[in-house]
């Protein structure tokens, strides 16, 4: 199985701020990651598709890049509303399972 | 408006089973891959199951491969996905997910909308 490695665990950091979380793959995944916050007690939610791609919807302050191994979710100047965890998902080649990184939990300072 | 509701959870004897059922509303049915996805008390997501969009295909993580069975029925009248669990165990204890793949292709294993979930737990 494709391991997802999410860096930071949890950051902290105040309104306005530019946000950056990291998702390294175990192996090459091309541009098939995925995006999704999850806020308290709520289910996900997609934000960004296939690397770069911004979901319907969702605030352009989100955006997400990369390919191969490495990939970067970043949140221009954060608001109050962004506090949730993070995650990055990988698919594939079925029968490979699908695999979630670990998740960043993101805090207001 | 895509909605997904679960339901079917419950506290439920190590070595049992259980049922979960999924009713969908607000797309074609029919057309869409469907996954369930799970997360233990104050974890991560954890990937369960994926049945295509006829119900001809399915893949499991491998975690509950042999245990866990999806099906799901495109009843023009009757939209609903299920998750059967056997032979569960205390490490299945979780927020069970119903999710919705975003399209056909590889796009089915790109989940766009989810429910709100059941908890499920294992315990004796």
């Amino acid at each position: 199985d494709i391991q997802m490695t999410q860096s930071p665990s949890s950051l902290s950091a105040s309104v306005g701020d530019r946000v950056t979380i990291t998702c390294q793959a175990s192996q090459d995944i091309s541009n098939y990651l995925n995006w999704y916050q999850q806020k308290p007690g709520k289910a996900p939610k997609l934000l960004i598709y296939d690397a770069s791609n911004l979901e319907t919807g969702v605030p352009s302050r989100f955006s997400g890049s990369g390919s191969g191994t490495d990939f970067t979710f970043t949140i221009n100047s954060l608001q109050p509303e962004d506090i949730a965890t993070y995650y990055c998902q990988q698919y594939g080649d079925l029968p490979r399972p699908i695999t979630f990184g670990q998740g960043t939990r993101l805090q207001i300072k | 408006q895509v909605q997904l509701v679960e339901s079917g959870g419950g506290v439920v004897q190590p070595g049992r089973s259980l049922r979960l059922s999924c009713a969908a509303s607000g797309f074609t049915f029919s057309s869409y891959g469907m996954h369930w996805v799970r997360q233990a008390p104050g974890k991560g997501l954890e990937w369960v199951t994926l049945i295509s969009y006829d119900g001809r295909n399915e893949y499991y993580a491998d975690s509950v491969k042999g245990r866990f069975a999806i099906s799901r029925d495109n009843s023009r009248n009757r939209m609903y996905v299920y998750l059967q669990m056997n032979s569960l165990r205390p490490e299945d204890t979780a927020v069970y997910y119903c999710a919705k793949g975003k399209g056909r292709g590889k796009w089915q294993q790109l989940v766009d909308y989810w429910g709100q979930g059941t908890l499920v737990t294992v315990s004796s």
